[in-house]
């Protein structure tokens, strides 16, 4: 598609109750980030797929956190027994390379989702 | 664990007029990226910085990366309106950006 498409918009889950985001990234795009960003704030890193590997998934807050990318296109961010500290908006990028891939060139540029809120009662 | 500090943190200014947001770390990166977030929309990057001292103009936004690729400025000259968001800066990891700590900025008509 033609920008990165993420859903739902918005969601609001009861405590303990376990909710299930989607990214569909820029088709072709190697990278692809998910974020966690409070109301003002930066984005957080949460997790890091090259294609349907994810290679870094430390900034996964805990294990009830779990992030896959199965055919390398589509991935779901899954968040099981939903905490009240869990709400934020979580955002998705796609880039064609891995950030230190070709600097400068274009190939390492973010393109981000509008994000999911998720509002945990 | 490689943190990027904004300052400030908030800025309320009038229309025309001219600031400054830094973005400082302690680490190196091999680059860095500026961009702007509106409510309700994900991040549009600004642009790149690679090359330490590097600097990089915008329209009325100039950009500069320090020498040691530890910092950054953004200089917006003659603030509009348009202007308002949260600016964050990004520094390149391997697998990762880090994103600031985010300045939000409202120009005042």
């Amino acid at each position: 598609g033609a920008g990165v498409s993420q859903s739902p918009r918005y969601k609001v889950a009861k405590r303990g109750q376990d909710v299930a985001l989607r990214c569909d990234p820029i088709s072709g795009h190697v990278s692809l980030f998910w974020y966690q960003q409070a109301l003002g704030q930066g984005p957080e890193f949460l997790t890091y797929f090259q294609n349907e590997a994810q290679l870094d998934k430390s900034g996964l807050p805990s294990d009830r956190f779990f992030a896959e990318r199965p055919e390398g296109s589509v991935s779901t961010l899954k968040i099981q027994r939903t905490q009240q500290e869990d709400s934020a908006v979580y955002l998705c990028a796609s880039s064609l390379l891995l950030p230190s891939g070709r600097v400068g060139s274009g190939a390492n540029v973010l393109t981000f989702g509008a994000g999911s809120r998720l509002t945990v009662l | 664990t490689q943190l990027l500090e904004q300052s400030p943190q908030f800025l309320s200014i009038q229309e025309g007029e001219n600031l400054t947001v830094y973005c400082n770390s302690s680490s190196v990166f091999s680059s860095l990226q500026w961009y702007r977030q509106e409510p309700g929309e994900g991040p549009v990057l600004l642009v790149t910085v690679v090359t330490g001292g590097e600097v990089k103009k915008l329209k009325r936004l100039t950009f500069q990366f320090g020498d040691a690729r530890k910092d950054s400025s953004l200089h917006i000259t003659a603030a509009q309106p348009g202007d308002t968001g949260l600016y964050l800066c990004a520094g390149a990891g391997t697998y990762k950006y880090i994103f600031g700590t985010g300045t939000r900025l409202k120009v005042l008509a």
